[in-house]
C-alpha cells in the first residue's frame, strides 16, 4: 500500500542540526512533491517547504531560508529534511506528505506518521 | 504572502447539528485551497482539494464550498467520530502554502 514511513524520534540540544528521514513505498517516488509540516505542541500546522525528487529542486517557506536543507535518495525512496541551529521552539512533530506532481491536484494527500524532534538543554 | 483566517478557532456541537467552519483569504486565491481533518496524536487527512472536491472515500457529509477569498467547510449531521481539528491550506502557481489557525470540534 501507498505509505511514507518517518524515522524515530529525535532529542537535540540548542544550537545542534536534526536530520529526519522519509520513505516512500507503494507508488513511484519521482511522480510525487515529498513535503514538510511541522507542528508545536499545541499549536497548528506550518508548512516548511518542499523537494521535486525527480530533479532535486526544492521550495524552502521564507521563515526557514538558510537553516533547512531538503534532499532525497533515489536509489532508495527516502527524502530528508536537515534543520540546523536548533532552537527550543523548533520542538515540534515534523511531517512529510506527498502531493503530484503535475498542474492538475495540489492536495497532500498521504501523510507520514510524524517525527518528534525535541529541543532542549 | 497569502495569510488565512479560520474562524470559530473553537466549536462545541450536538451530533447530527449541521457545521460551518470559515476560511478567509488575505487576497483572491481562486479555488486553490483545501481542507484537512487532524485527530489527536494523529497526521492530518485530506478532506476536500480544490475547495469542492470531495476525496475519495471521505463521507458525503463533509462539503466545501467558496472561490475568491471566503471559502466554508460545512459538515452536515455530525458524527462523534468527526470530533477533530480542521486545517484550510492554501497555495499558489509557485507551489508555495499557508495553513489556517485550525478550527477545533467538540461534541456538545
Amino acid at each position: 500500500q501507498v505509505q511514507l514511513v518517518q524515522s524515530g524520534a529525535e532529542v537535540r540540544k540548542p544550537g545542534a542540526s536534526v536530520k529526519v528521514s522519509c520513505k516512500a513505498s507503494g507508488y513511484s517516488f519521482t511522480g510525487y512533491y515529498i513535503h514538510w509540516v511541522r507542528q508545536a505542541p499545541g499549536h497548528g500546522l506550518e508548512w516548511m517547504g518542499w523537494i521535486k525528487p525527480n530533479s532535486g529542486d526544492t521550495k524552502y517557506a521564507q521563515k526557514f531560508q538558510g537553516r533547512v536543507t531538503m534532499t532525497r535518495d533515489t536509489t532508495i525512496n527516502t527524502a530528508h529534511m536537515d534543520l540546523s541551529k536548533l532552537r527550543s521552539d523548533d520542538t515540534a512533530v515534523y511531517y512529510c506528505a506527498r502531493v503530484v506532481i503535475g498542474p492538475w491536484d495540489y492536495s497532500m494527500d498521504v501523510w507520514g506518521q510524524g517525527t518528534t524532534v525535541i529541543v532542549s538543554s | 504572502d497569502v495569510q488565512m483566517t479560520q474562524s470559530p478557532s473553537a466549536l462545541s456541537a450536538s451530533v447530527g447539528d449541521t457545521v460551518t467552519i470559515t476560511c478567509r483569504a488575505s487576497q483572491d486565491i481562486f479555488n486553490y485551497l483545501n481542507w484537512y481533518q487532524q485527530k489527536p496524536g494523529k497526521a492530518p487527512n485530506l478532506l476536500i482539494s480544490d475547495a469542492t472536491n470531495l476525496k475519495t472515500g471521505v463521507p458525503s457529509r463533509f462539503s466545501g464550498s467558496g472561490y475568491g477569498t471566503d471559502f466554508i467547510l460545512t459538515i452536515s449531521s455530525l458524527q462523534p467520530e468527526d470530533i477533530a481539528t480542521y486545517y484550510c491550506q492554501q497555495y499558489d502557481n509557485l507551489r508555495s502554502y499557508t495553513f489556517g489557525q485550525g478550527t477545533k470540534l467538540e461534541i456538545k
